[in-house]
């Protein structure tokens, strides 16, 4: 079974400052992969990044980046110069390849809601 | 444009009736997928197929049913038995079933009971 906690039900950040939302896995699968998403108010999930197990180097798309460890089962999402438009739920998910079922399915944490103050 | 899209955006269910939401994607993608979330929750697994004229049930697949008869294509319908269907459900959409194959989303459809 895969598990993904997220600890920080909610978040404040000022405007042009960085912020970190923590994530934390569990998982058996050898080859698994992270992703976060974005839920802004109008609901749809928009992906940001993605991390795979066996990646060397943490993930970077823009403002966005993923601190992978490994060892800690940790992978926090940083946001560099955040922006008004931040503002939204953010969702971890873990997508596992151990057969037993789990290949096809992400699995989902309950989110941290992040406002960013102007 | 390609992408998912989802309707329609709100839909009410009366008491005994069967519903379906509608999934579409321009993308090309073989594998759907449908989430189901609640007030606060993360997303859970309705169904999923990987190929036309072929889907399996997720975490959660009792009370509704699905298919999958063109690619582009994966309607959900919610059946009088599931209970408590009020949720938020998503359909989303990948190139295929491999670990690193993101899954996009569309906007959405939002079901209350009546």
């Amino acid at each position: 079974a895969q598990k993904i906690t997220q600890t920080q039900p909610g978040m404040f950040v000022q405007e042009k400052e960085a912020v970190t939302l923590d994530c934390t896995y569990d998982t058996s699968d050898q080859s698994y992969g992270l992703f976060w998403y974005k839920q802004p108010s109008s609901g749809e999930m928009i992906f940001l990044i993605y991390q795979g197990s066996y990646d060397e180097q943490n993930a970077t798309e823009g403002r966005y980046s993923l601190n992978f460890q490994k060892a800690r089962k940790s992978a926090n999402l940083v946001i560099s110069a955040s922006q008004l438009g931040d503002s939204a739920m953010y969702f971890c998910a873990m997508r596992g390849w151990g057969g037993g079922g789990s290949n096809y399915k992400l699995t989902f944490g309950k989110g941290t809601l992040l406002t960013v103050n102007p | 444009d390609g992408g998912i899209t989802q309707s329609p955006k709100y839909l009410f269910r009366k008491e005994g009736q069967n519903v379906t939401l509608s999934c579409e994607q321009n993308l090309n993608h073989d594998a759907m997928y449908w989430y189901r979330q609640d007030p606060g929750q993360g997303l859970r697994l309705i169904y999923y197929s990987q190929i036309v004229n072929d889907f399996q049930k997720g975490d959660i697949a009792e009370g509704y049913s699905v298919s999958r008869e063109k690619k582009e294509s994966f309607p959900l319908t919610v059946t009088s038995a599931q209970k408590n269907p009020t949720a938020f459900y998503l359909c989303a959409s990948s190139i295929g079933d491999r670990l690193g194959e993101t899954q996009y989303f569309g906007p959405g459809t939002r079901l209350l009971v009546l």
